[in-house]
């Protein structure tokens, strides 16, 4: 099994529709990061999260919500999705333990596509 | 001026030439400094790692800093058609750690042409 599990890997949605996605990690990291990745801008930083009870926007949260269910657990809300929302989404987890050196592990990705 | 830059590309190469890859940057904060490779319909995933100014070899891979002019590279020796990825620089400065919020150039692009 992977480290970093996405669900679901392809999703298409309608305009003003909820949709979830859910994040997972069995690398015992105590940080989880939500980034979107679209051509020609790059990885963009939604929201992150240090622990449980610690949850932070990053640079573009508008019409995004996260829940940190326990600490392998990291899901990205849409409350009402929109096309501009089309983009590959990414989780990744990081440990505060150590030098770092171990950087980021990312995800295999979520495809939304918001029709 | 964004705090990391890297030039998109596309760049194409025959294989076994020699690859340069770089990146530049504006916030002198920064220690700690990785390339990521990122190969189509996956995520990235962690290629070199190098803190503070200096050189590091591995492989094929030589990640080179130079913090005086806030510029890293990333070589590649004898490219091979595997390593037909989009690249990303990273770095960040946090005096807690490499892994406070990363910073991402956008990614180049390239291809290695049997």
């Amino acid at each position: 099994d992977a480290d970093v599990t996405q669900t679901p890997r392809n999703r298409i949605t309608k305009t003003g529709k909820r949709i979830m996605l859910e994040c997972s990690q069995t690398k015992g990291h105590d940080r989880m990061y939500w980034y979107r990745q679209d051509p020609g801008l790059g990885l963009r930083l939604i929201y992150y999260s240090f622990d449980v009870k610690d949850i932070n926007k990053g640079e573009i949260s508008d019409g995004y919500s996260v829940s940190r269910q326990a600490q392998a657990k990291f899901s990205l809300s849409l409350e009402s999705a929109i096309p501009n929302q089309t983009a590959l989404y990414f989780c990744a987890t990081s440990s505060s333990i150590g030098t770092g050196s171990n950087g980021y592990t990312f995800g295999s990705g979520t495809r939304l596509t918001v029709v | 001026q964004k705090e990391v830059e890297q030039d998109p590309g596309p760049l194409s190469v025959p294989e076994g030439a020699i690859v340069s890859l770089n990146c530049t940057y504006s916030n002198s904060a920064f220690q700690y400094f990785m390339w990521y490779r990122q190969y189509s319909r996956k995520g990235p995933e962690l290629l070199m790692y190098t803190y503070s100014s200096g050189n590091k070899e591995d492989g094929r891979f030589t990640a080179q800093v130079d913090k005086s002019s806030k510029y890293i590279s990333l070589f590649i020796r004898d490219s091979q058609p595997s390593d037909s990825a989009t690249y990303l620089c990273a770095m960040s400065g946090h005096s807690g750690g490499s892994n406070y919020k990363l910073t991402f150039g956008k990614g180049t692009l390239l291809t290695v042409n049997p």
